[in-house]
């Protein structure tokens, strides 16, 4: 079982703060690294999915970066909006594996 | 609009019971997957499958089955329901190898084993 971690586990933020949380997951024999979005009492929306190191992707006000050689990802949010809140999931693919194994989630809380 | 349902949405059952939950997909997406979510454990992988006739272990499955006879489903099957697999279900699909496209998930099924 991989392991694959998100910090913090929880962030509280002001509408208009950016903010920034981490992905964190075996360096050795990576594939991929995806990104979702889960609204509550939605289901996990992908944001992105990244291979290579030093990617970076933007959508939006989102953007994440991939250092593949270090094992972590950052997810940033700039200028939050109530509307981000959400709890943000990684996910993690190597190359032994056929699977996706998720992090636990870091759940973003923007007030107004 | 293509799109990936999930039924029941909940459902209620006893110890022991079979419990089969339905998932369908119009995207004619190769792969296919189950995950159950439980507070502490985020999403965790029940079973998937790469194509018709192909289903493969995940990480909890131990209790679970499934059949993939055509391109749109994949029912899981609890052969005899435990409390501990109260749980909220989460069906996926994806096309190509999987590792590089994202996956799309259904809307859930909470399922409740007293």
């Amino acid at each position: 079982i991989l392991n694959v971690e998100q910090s913090p586990q929880s962030l509280h933020v002001q509408e208009g703060d950016s903010t920034n949380f981490t992905c964190s997951f075996p360096s050795s024999n990576f594939y991929a690294l995806h990104w979702y979005r889960w609204e509550t009492a939605k289901s996990p929306e992908a944001l992105f999915v990244m291979t290579l190191n030093g990617d970076e992707k933007k959508k939006g006000r989102i953007s994440a970066t991939l250092n593949t050689k270090e094992g972590y990802s950052y997810l940033y949010i700039k200028g939050s909006q109530p509307e981000d809140s959400a709890t943000y999931l990684c996910a993690f693919y190597n190359n032994a594996g056929n699977m996706l194994t998720f992090g636990g989630g870091t759940r973003l809380m923007v007030k107004p | 609009d293509a799109e990936i349902t999930q039924s029941p949405r909940h459902k209620i059952t006893e110890t022991g019971r079979q419990v089969t939950l339905a998932c369908h997909q119009t995207w004619n997406h190769n792969n296919m997957f189950w995950y159950r979510q439980d507070l502490g454990h985020g999403l965790r992988l029940i079973h998937y499958s790469y194509g018709v006739q192909d289903t493969n272990k995940g990480e909890v499955s131990d209790g679970y089955s499934v059949s993939r006879s055509n391109t749109e489903d994949l029912p899981l099957t609890l052969e005899s329901a435990a409390s501990s697999q109260t749980s909220v279900y989460f069906c996926a699909s994806g096309r190509g190898s999987g590792r590089h496209n994202e996956q799309f998930f259904g809307p859930g099924t909470r399922l409740t084993v007293l």
